[in-house]
């Protein structure tokens, strides 16, 4: 299995807060990745990274940011907390920006904003 | 662009029976496609990738994919479904630009005894 782990595993946080979810992995891969997963709709992706301190936008990218300052940490932050970001996000990793390389996923993380 | 289509979002099957979950494509460069393995209140795992050498891929667990190009189609099939295949299966579209994919819907396969 790839390392990857994801922090915190589940989170119940109020609206309005700030959110911050972590993903760590021990591979180097140089691509990041956070998706958000809800019923219906399949993984949309937020945002990415191909590097330390590069990133950019997915398809779904509003109310969210993220950062890289390591190798083998992407974080993504809810700004400010809404009930519509209620999910299960993924975080994923890919050893090339290449068409065929597949990605490893993180055991995800729960969030539910109340 | 890319994009997928999973045709139904449940199928149902009973042990030893064919698996058949279908999955159409989308794109504007020669795909590079794959299917993922989701097993409950877990990460997705890939199952198997076509990236254009042979058309028949096989992959883990006994699941095997064909890519026919004429009909944009990449389906997953397994000769004999086991209770442990049960789990949701997602197709997916490698983009051309930092390795994004794109990913169906997804599909559950339940798996009667």
């Amino acid at each position: 299995d790839a390392g990857i782990t994801q922090s915190p595993r589940h989170k119940v946080t109020e609206t309005g807060t700030p959110v911050t979810l972590r993903c760590h992995q021990t591979e180097n891969h140089r691509y990041m990745y956070w998706y958000r997963q809800d019923p219906g709709h399949g993984l949309r992706l937020i945002h990415y990274s191909y590097g330390v301190k590069d990133t950019d936008k997915g398809e779904v990218s509003d109310g969210y940011s993220v950062s890289r300052s390591k190798t083998e940490d992407f974080l993504l932050t809810l700004e400010s907390a809404t009930s519509s970001q209620t999910s299960v996000y993924f975080c994923a990793i890919s050893e090339s920006g290449g068409r065929g390389y597949e990605q490893y996923f993180g055991p995800g993380t729960r969030l539910t904003v109340t | 662009a890319q994009s997928v289509t999973q045709l139904g979002s449940h199928v149902s099957v009973s042990e030893g029976a064919l698996v058949l979950l279908r999955c159409n494509y989308s794109s504007s460069v020669p795909p590079y496609l794959f299917w993922y393995v989701q097993y409950p209140n877990q990460g997705l795992q890939l199952l198997l990738k076509y990236t254009s050498a042979a058309t028949l891929v096989k992959g883990i667990n006994g699941f095997e994919a064909e890519f026919k190009k004429s009909e944009t189609s990449f389906h997953l099939t397994k000769p004999s479904a086991h209770m442990s295949d049960a789990a949701e299966y997602f197709c997916a579209v490698s983009g051309s630009n930092a390795g994004k994919s794109t990913f169906g819907d997804g599909t559950t396969l339940t798996v009667k005894p």
